[in-house]
């Protein structure tokens, strides 16, 4: 079946550095991709997505490419603020028709001033 | 906006006692969630729901049950809650491949 893998944190950062965060799964044809973030006390959610190869998910300054060629979908940010710092997870359709999703682990982001 | 809505944000129950945690969503979804979330484990799904009165397990179902009587409410029950299952729970639902999450449920059991 599906599945992801994704860097362990925590990732600690100044403002303004750049950040990737790497995630690189295994699947059955070329499922759509996503990253959602989860602010401190919420839920998740949902932060890009990119449903076929070489497409480009962008939002909120941040930007994943779908990239089949290594099976990776890494996060990355070009310049990061303290209003950036929270979990980070990337996922992937589980395979069946539910609409499930797999997750990985999450990625704990902090940024500091 | 897509609006997933979890009744209660904190609860606080004893060991033994039968616990309800209450989700709406407002957005017409045939599919329904309910995950667990703690530390180093990441997120866990216990139940499904893709129909009006139709459940599926997740990979921890155990403890736990689910309603669906309606198509916008899905109801997760802990039977007789224990101290394991002091978690956060999250609800969500979806469209297609794309999971929407509501604001989480953190319940202890003491």
């Amino acid at each position: 079946g599906n599945s992801v893998t994704q860097m362990e944190g925590p990732v600690t950062l100044s403002e303004e550095a750049f950040l990737t965060i790497n995630c690189t799964y295994t699947a059955t044809g070329y499922p759509s991709l996503f990253w959602y973030v989860q602010y401190p006390g919420e839920g998740l959610q949902l932060l890009l997505k990119a449903t076929k190869a070489d497409d480009k998910g962008s939002n909120k300054g941040f930007e994943a490419t779908y990239r089949k060629e290594t099976t990776s979908f890494h996060l990355e940010k070009g310049s990061v603020q303290v209003s950036d710092s929270a979990v980070y997870f990337c996922a992937l359709p589980y395979g069946g028709s539910q609409g499930n999703l797999i997750f990985g682990k999450g990625t704990k982001l902090s940024v500091k001033p | 906006d897509v609006k997933v809505t979890q009744s209660s944000r904190y609860l606080v129950k004893r060991t033994g006692e039968k616990v309800f945690l209450e989700c709406v969503q407002d957005m017409d979804h045939e599919n329904m969630f309910w995950y667990r979330q703690d530390p180093g484990l990441g997120l866990r799904l216990i139940y499904f729901s893709y129909d009006v009165k139709m459940k599926e397990k997740g990979d921890i179902p155990e403890g736990y049950s689910v309603s669906r009587e309606k198509k916008e409410r899905f109801s997760l029950i802990l039977e007789s809650a224990s101290t394991n299952q002091t978690s956060m729970y999250l609800c969500a639902s979806s469209l297609k491949d794309t999971i929407y999450f509501g604001e989480g449920s953190w319940l202890t059991v003491v």
